[in-house]
């Protein structure tokens, strides 16, 4: 069964941390995608990744970095976290939105991050 | 910015067809139209796509209008299970996948 795996259901940081999502693919996908979801706003593309070493910024990259040394794995960086970002944070894998557009995508099951 | 539209909430009576609309007036040729759900406390999960023809798969329908300016996701009998948020997305060949707010679908025994 295909998966993408987040390191954690919740989380709970004080501000001013530096908080590391791990997310883990086993589909040999070539794209990597970390999602934010608030009540009200859908969910927002902070960056993604078309291929090892590689990351584009989506709408919303303020405040977090990533990182994808190896094709199955895509991390997400809060540098110095703030209470405006808790929210949950959805990753997921696909062959589409760089070469292959016939394609579907899977998700991980979220990380609730809580800042106080 | 969401490429598509879709009305905010629907309601459908357990047992019955439901019809999610869509409006995507600025699709290019190139795009391709996905849907996904999200269940409560779940990630979102793949329905269906189409390019130019109707499909169907053993979850849903996809129903999609000459023109391409819109499209349709049928779900031919709606279940409690079906409850959930459904999003219209578009995806093209370099475009950064983006997904709007999505339908809120309420399933009435």
């Amino acid at each position: 069964d295909v998966k993408v795996t987040q390191s954690s259901r919740y989380l709970v940081k004080r501000t001013g941390e530096k908080v590391f999502l791990e997310c883990v693919q086993d589909m040999d996908h070539e794209n990597m995608f970390w999602y934010r979801q608030d009540p009200g706003l859908g969910l927002r593309l902070i960056y993604f990744s078309y291929d090892v070493k590689m990351k584009e910024k989506g709408d919303i990259p303020e405040g977090y970095s990533v990182s994808r040394e190896k094709k199955e794995r895509f991390s997400l960086i809060l540098e110095s976290a703030s209470t405006n970002q808790t929210s949950m944070y959805l990753c997921a894998s696909s062959l589409f939105g760089g070469r292959s557009m016939n394609t579907e995508a899977f998700f991980g099951q979220g990380t609730r991050l809580t800042v106080v | 910015d969401a490429k598509t539209t879709q009305p905010n909430s629907m309601e459908s009576n357990e047992e019955e067809p439901v019809h999610l609309p869509c409006n995507h007036s600025t699709i290019s040729g190139t795009d391709y139209i996905h849907w996904y759900r999200q269940l409560p406390s779940q990630g979102p999960e793949y329905v269906i796509h189409g390019l130019t023809s109707n499909v169907n798969n053993r979850m849903a329908s996809l129903a999609i209008a000459e023109d391409r300016k819109s499209s349709t996701l049928i779900l031919h009998r709606a279940t409690l299970r079906d409850a959930a948020v459904y999003y219209c997305i578009l995806v093209g060949l370099y475009d950064k996948v983006i997904f709007g707010p999505g339908t809120s679908l309420s399933v009435i025994p």
